[in-house]
């Protein structure tokens, strides 16, 4: 049963940036994308971004463009998230989630079936 | 983007009762409509899908309806297992984007 496994919580500065980690275990990407989705206290969900690791092809959403990047390594069936001029609306558990289909062609278009433990990062001085 | 609506915020009832949570679209979003339960300190997890599709190994009491702009999850004879937040979250036009949850609580 494959299993996504997030990297540990993080206590960033203000300004800094976070990459926080998502390894597949049990299981290989194939063509399914991973997406990020972020949960701020006290907000709902809101994706942020995916990629698609078999071809490298990436979306982010519109509220996060030029502040976020995400990365993958097929080989090792590792995907990054990295989220650069952090501010303190950025404390959240950062989620990362394979979309159901698998199919290759969406990235954010799609439920999530496959979730990751979240990953807490703080940013405070 | 789509803006995805939930109500009500907070739903109290017994355990072995109905809850009905509802899911409001801005615009329609065909059946392209999923159903998460998060339990605290947990990432969420797949519920429904296809707005009336059970995921793998989730029980029958739980049961989606719903096309176009309002959507219904239904959840019969609660559990203890059960009070949780649900996010309903629209996938038909990008990006994806969730409600603000619902609680269910005793």
């Amino acid at each position: 049963q494959m299993q996504l496994e997030q990297s540990g919580a993080e206590v960033k500065k203000p300004g800094s940036s976070v990459r926080v980690s998502c390894k597949a275990s049990g299981g290989t990407f194939d063509t399914y994308s991973i997406n990020w989705v972020r949960q701020a206290p006290g907000h709902g969900l809101e994706w942020m971004g995916g990629i698609i690791p078999m071809y490298g092809t990436t979306k982010y959403a519109q509220n996060f463009q030029g502040r976020v990047t995400v990365t993958a390594d097929a080989s090792t069936s590792t995907a990054y998230m990295e989220l650069s001029g952090l501010r303190s609306e950025d404390t959240a558990v950062y989620y990362c989630a394979r979309d159901f289909l698998g199919l290759g062609v969406s990235i954010g278009e799609d439920a999530f079936d496959l979730w990751g433990q979240g990953t807490k990062v703080t940013v405070s001085s | 983007e789509r803006v995805m609506t939930q109500s009500p915020a907070t739903l109290s009832v017994s355990p072995g009762e109905r809850a009905t949570l509802s899911c409001r679209a801005s615009q329609s979003v065909s059946s392209n409509l999923a159903w998460y339960q998060q339990k605290p300190g947990q990432a969420p997890s797949l519920l429904i899908f296809g707005a009336s599709s059970r995921a793998t190994d989730i029980p029958a009491r739980f049961s989606g309806t719903g096309y176009g702009t309002e959507f219904t999850l239904s959840i019969s004879s609660l559990q203890s297992d059960d009070f949780a937040v649900y996010y309903c979250q629209q996938y038909d036009t990008w990006p994806a984007t969730f409600g603000g949850g619902t609680k269910v609580e005793i």
